[in-house]
């Protein structure tokens, strides 16, 4: 079955700095790689996806880069804010079957 | 998106009794019900899979007669955490399966056994 990795499992930035979270998959046939946030006690939201037609999506601050060749993918957060802090998982899927990220903990420092 | 609601949002139980939660899609039917257990500081692990009119399938390690899944109807699954133990203790989510695409959550439920 499907491995997905994420790396780091925790992270502190500086607010306006950057913050990037790696995850990287194991299964070939994944096509669909989305992002959630979940802050504490709520359900996971998410913030950004991208397929395996793609190699890169960006969405104001929030940008997702994709290498199948590899199987890996990055979370990119620009110009973080406080508001950022939350529980980040990445995920990988096919179909309806969705293997998650173990989970980064980013903290944005005021 | 779709619309997930799950209650209780929050429960507290004593050992050995059981628990049951809800989970309904609002807006769409659900023949798919995933139900995955977060323990703290830690990511979704998916217990077992329900089907509309079929058995749950549990993954490995999930024992099939300690948590039921019910999955009766194309809105509604339940899981009843049954004689609750405190290392029970977690939070529990519900996603229907919708095919390729964004995965929708409920709001997810704090079980604390006592």
């Amino acid at each position: 079955g499907e491995n997905v990795e994420q790396h780091p499992s925790t992270l502190s930035v500086q607010e306006g700095d950057s913050a990037v979270i790696k995850c990287t998959y194991s299964d070939s046939a994944s096509n669909y790689f989305p992002w959630y946030k979940q802050e504490l006690g709520k359900r996971p939201q998410l913030i950004i996806d991208i397929r395996s037609n793609v190699g890169e999506k960006k969405d104001q601050r929030i940008a997702v880069t994709l290498n199948k060749t590899a199987k890996h993918f990055s979370l990119h957060i620009t110009e973080t804010q406080p508001e950022d802090s939350a529980v980040y998982f990445c995920a990988a899927s096919k179909g309806n079957q969705f293997y998650f990220g173990t989970g980064t903990s980013l903290t944005v420092i005021p | 998106g779709a619309v997930v609601s799950q209650h209780p949002s929050w429960v507290i139980c004593k050992s050995g009794t059981s628990v049951k939660i809800e989970c309904r899609s609002l807006d769409f039917q659900a023949t798919t019900m995933f139900w995955y257990r977060q323990f703290p500081k830690q990511s979704l692990m998916l217990m077992a899979t329900s089907n509309e009119g079929s058995k749950a399938t549990y993954e490995q390690g999930v024992e099939k007669d300690k948590f039921l899944i019910n999955h009766a109807s194309l809105t509604l699954s339940t899981l009843t955490v049954t004689s609750a133990h405190p290392e029970d203790s977690s939070f529990y989510i519900c996603s229907p399966g919708q095919g390729e695409g964004e995965a929708f959550f409920g709001q997810g439920t704090r079980l604390t056994v006592v």
